[in-house]
């Protein structure tokens, strides 16, 4: 099967930076990406890693191991609107498939 | 900017009926996706489509669902006799290419089965 598993919940203080972890375990691999989704909203993309290293993308960046079947976001900077649920997602066997962990709510404190 | 789009945003059912929910990709993406999610819990995938076939389903597709694109436009999922377990938020999402990573979602529809 493919599973992935991210912490449920991370707490931070505005102004810092949090690292959201994701380990994965799939037969195949194409890819890890991440999304953001705000309560009631949808989700919507973040990043993508398919090769191991770093991906900065503003305030995001994300980073994978290949052979550590490992990934994380790191959000710096923090601003009470990234209070959000995150969710890393993979293309394991198929590309025509996102496998979706079970999300990690940040909440962001003043 | 262009965006996916859902219809209804919310819609309430009996149990045993059958429910239409409608999306429109964004217009020159090729490869249409719908999931799910129960409140709370993690994004379901159920199906995959791209050039009038499905190319993927998951365990939960089965044959009480079905896809459809029935103009250039429409991009439909039918569940032919709904449950309770149905109630979820669902998801239409489209994508440009084969890199199916970069998803781009609509706004969901609620579905409430009573």
């Amino acid at each position: 099967g493919q599973s992935l598993e991210q912490p449920s919940e991370v707490t931070a203080v505005e102004g810092a930076i949090v690292q959201i972890n994701c380990t994965y375990q799939t037969s195949g691999f194409y890819g890890l990406s991440w999304y953001q989704q705000h309560d009631g909203g949808a989700p919507t993309f973040l990043s993508y890693n398919a090769l191991d290293g770093l991906e900065e993308t503003g305030r995001f960046s994300s980073f994978l191991s290949r052979s550590d079947s490992y990934g994380y976001l790191l959000l710096q900077e923090l601003q009470m609107k990234d209070s959000a649920s995150y969710f890393c997602a993979v293309m394991g066997n198929s590309n025509y498939q996102l496998i979706w962990g079970a999300g990690t709510k940040l909440i962001i404190k003043p | 900017e262009p965006e996916v789009t859902q219809t209804p945003s919310h819609q309430v059912t009996q149990m045993g009926q059958e429910v239409i929910l409608r999306c429109v990709p964004i217009s020159n993406h090729l490869y249409f996706y719908w999931y799910r999610q129960i409140l709370g819990q993690k994004v379901e995938f159920l199906v995959s489509f791209y050039n009038n076939e499905i190319s993927e389903k998951s365990e939960i597709f089965d044959d009480q669902f079905s896809v459809e694109r029935p103009d250039g436009s429409n991009f439909t999922l039918k569940i032919r006799s709904t449950k309770l377990e149905d109630s979820a938020m669902y998801f239409c999402a489209s994508s440009p290419d084969t890199s199916s990573y970069e998803q781009y979602f609509g706004p969901g529809t609620r579905l409430t089965v009573t």
